[in-house]
């Protein structure tokens, strides 16, 4: 079984929808929660960063953590096109420097 | 100009062969990193450096290695290369504070025949 589980989707959402991106892990100890948005023939760049549980929000992205469920997930609200891209997660131990990453959800966002 | 580019971009070899691919930052950034990605499981640590003298195996690091020349260049091999390493490789490259996020290249995309 993988540290960390992501659905590799595609999801298809039309213009304007709310979007949910979900990852789940097995290793409670993880305390450090990322999310990264990957363009076709891109690297991966951050998006959103938490630290334990809780939720943050940056524009139209919240970023939530649920450490009892050891579920995190990702909402885009008023979804636009150029949002279409693939979204992995990562985690950290709180001493280690090592991501552990999901392998992805493709994103479509049709106009 | 990109702050982290790799070299090249695409690479088509066969079995047997030495490749070297290349990263450079113009970030200033200690630390560096490899990854490699392969559909559906995500990206996987092949090695990694907190500065020039101190490099540390990864998850996958069998097959691979790695050269830190200076603080902005950090290089990998592989020595003889295998069908299944045809992968996209990543190059990631972070400040000291172990809450920085980690910078990405545009990667390599690797095929071996």
């Amino acid at each position: 079984q993988k540290e960390v589980e992501q659905d590799p989707g595609p999801l298809s959402v039309p213009e304007g929808a709310i979007v949910s991106l979900n990852c789940t892990y097995s290793n409670s100890a993880f305390q450090y929660f990322m999310w990264y948005r990957q363009y076709s023939r891109k690297g991966p760049e951050l998006l959103m960063y938490t630290y334990s549980s809780g939720n943050k929000e940056d524009g139209r992205f919240t970023a939530q953590v649920d450490k009892s469920s050891k579920y995190i997930s990702l909402f885009i609200r008023d979804s636009q096109p150029s949002d279409s891209a693939t979204y992995l997660c990562a985690m950290r131990r709180d001493s280690n420097y090592q991501l552990i990453w999901g392998a992805g959800t493709k994103l479509i966002i049709k106009p | 100009d990109a702050d982290v580019t790799q070299t090249p971009r695409n690479r088509i070899t066969k079995t047997g062969k030495r490749i070297m691919l290349e990263c450079s930052q113009t970030k200033g950034h200690d630390r560096m990193y490899w990854y490699r990605q392969d559909p559906g499981l995500g990206l996987r640590l092949i090695y990694y450096s907190f500065d020039v003298k101190d490099i540390n195996k990864g998850e996958i690091s069998d097959g691979y290695s790695v050269s830190r020349q200076a603080q902005a260049k950090f290089s990998l091999s592989l020595e003889s290369a295998i069908p299944n390493q045809t992968a996209l490789y990543f190059c990631a490259t972070s400040g000291t504070d172990v809450n920085q996020p980690q910078h990405f290249g545009d990667g390599t995309r690797l095929s071996i025949l």
